[in-house]
């Protein structure tokens, strides 16, 4: 069976750094892109980053592209996503998601999700 | 990047309705559409993928169609558990980009 299992919510500070993690099992990590998306109250879902764990390439959206960094762990079939300095707007779930062999490819199977809540 | 419109935002339906929902891309996608149902507090789940292929284990209930710039998810014989928010998503191009998301209420 193919899982995808993300860590537990989280709540920061604004400025804090954060770094959260989805662990892959049940299929070939390293021959399928896998995503970050965040889902929002009043954005819906937004595409963030794509990463290839057997290339190690990456691919951002515009909008997150400099804000977040999205890399893996092949060795614990792990991807993770990560920020340096987190905003208020940063409030939100994230999930991950497996893409796909090719580039061009819809998400199959996804994470539950993590919380991350950024107050003061 | 490839907008993406989807209509209507919501929606109120009673069950063994059909309802429709509507996506239109800003250029040709060449088919490259999936739907997503997305329920409170769960994963989003893939229903259906190159614009008419039903994931498999999703009821036949759900059909998707279209191409070019314009694709559509019918839903018959509508479910309690068809409660969702449904959302379209293009991935001909990167960055891949979701529709708005149409709120299906029973």
């Amino acid at each position: 069976e193919v899982r995808l299992v993300q860590s537990g919510a989280e709540v920061k500070k604004p400025g804090e750094s954060l770094k959260i993690s989805c662990k892959a099992s049940g299929y070939s990590f390293s021959s399928y892109w896998l995503g970050w998306v965040r889902q929002t109250p009043g954005k819906g879902l937004e595409w963030m980053a794509l990463v290839y764990p057997g290339r190690s390439q990456t691919r951002y959206s515009p909008s997150f592209e400099g804000h977040v960094t999205i890399s893996v762990d092949s060795s614990v079939w792990t991807a993770y996503l990560q920020w340096r300095s987190l905003a208020v707007s940063d409030t939100g779930t994230y999930y991950c998601a497996r893409q796909g062999a090719d580039l061009s490819d819809y998400m199959d199977v996804w994470g539950s999700g993590t919380t991350v809540i950024v107050s003061s | 990047d490839i907008q993406m419109t989807q209509s209507p935002s919501s929606l109120s339906a009673s069950v063994g309705d059909t309802v429709t929902i509507t996506c239109r891309a800003s250029q040709d996608i060449r088919e490259s559409l999936a739907w997503y149902q997305h329920k409170p507090g769960v994963a989003p789940k893939l229903v259906v993928y190159a614009a008419s292929r039903l994931e498999s284990g999703v009821p036949s209930r759900f059909g998707g169609s279209g191409s070019g710039t314009h694709y559509t998810l019918t839903i018959s014989s509508l479910q309690p558990g068809d409660l969702a928010t449904y959302y379209c998503q293009q991935y001909y191009r990167t960055p891949l980009t979701f529709g708005g998301g149409t709120k299906v209420e029973i």
